[in-house]
């Protein structure tokens, strides 16, 4: 079965520190990954995504991740957080083929707290 | 456009009651995925749709189940509802079968009394 890792359950920074959130997955297969944010009171959202091609994806709000065949890590990164970046956030992954139909396993979330 | 919409928002419920939930997903959407999002357990996988069939289910026992309909509005059912159900269940729909990106609703928060 597969499963997601994320290391750090709760992280606290100050406005302008670099960022970078653990996600190691265990899955016996290709893989499709991605980050969601949570933002407080508000839905999932999709931050990221790794399908194929350049293992290093941007995504929206100034976010990256790399994915590391070898490690099995997507691990997330920003150079500077700024306040608005306090939420939740989930790594999670799905099967490539199948169709999708083994659906999303995510990880437990880590909680960042952006002091200002 | 508009995003999924999941209804109620919020349900309290006795232990033993069914209850059910429903999902519109954003339209052109054929795919849906229903999760429960608990503090102990995160976000599992509850069971996923496309064009009216069910894909795939998680490890939910039998009192949960779905169903899709032709516009692909969906709904969730949980029977004989016990305390550990307490949850937030979210609905995510996607344009297509790999579930290249889920767009997720804001959820039905179900308390069980």
């Amino acid at each position: 079965a597969q499963s997601v890792s994320q290391h750090n359950h709760h992280v606290i920074l100050s406005e302008a520190a670099s960022l970078e959130l653990g996600c190691n997955y265990s899955y016996g297969g290709t893989v499709n990954l991605f980050w969601y944010v949570q933002y407080p009171g508000q839905h999932l959202q999709l931050l990221l995504k790794y399908f194929s091609g350049d293992p290093l994806v941007k995504g929206i709000k100034g976010f990256e991740a790399e994915f590391i065949k070898s490690k099995f890590s997507f691990n997330l990164r920003k150079p500077s957080v700024q306040w608005s970046d306090t939420a939740e956030y989930f790594c999670a992954v799905t099967g490539a083929t199948g169709g999708g139909a083994d659906g999303l396993t995510f990880g437990k979330g880590t909680h960042l707290i952006i002091q200002p | 456009k508009a995003g999924v919409t999941q209804t109620p928002r919020y349900l309290i419920k006795t232990r033993g009651q069914q209850v059910t939930l429903s999902c519109s997903p954003i339209s052109g959407h054929r795919s849906v995925s229903w999760y429960q999002q608990t503090p102990g357990q995160g976000l599992q996988f509850l069971f996923e749709y496309f064009s009216e069939t069910q894909r795939n289910k998680g490890n939910f026992p039998g009192r949960f189940s779905g169903r899709q309909f032709s516009n692909s509005r969906s709904e969730m059912n949980v029977s004989t509802l016990e305390l550990g159900d307490s949850a937030l269940y979210l609905c995510a729909s996607s344009s297509d079968r790999m579930n290249t990106e889920a767009f997720f609703g804001q959820g039905t928060r179900l308390t069980v009394v």
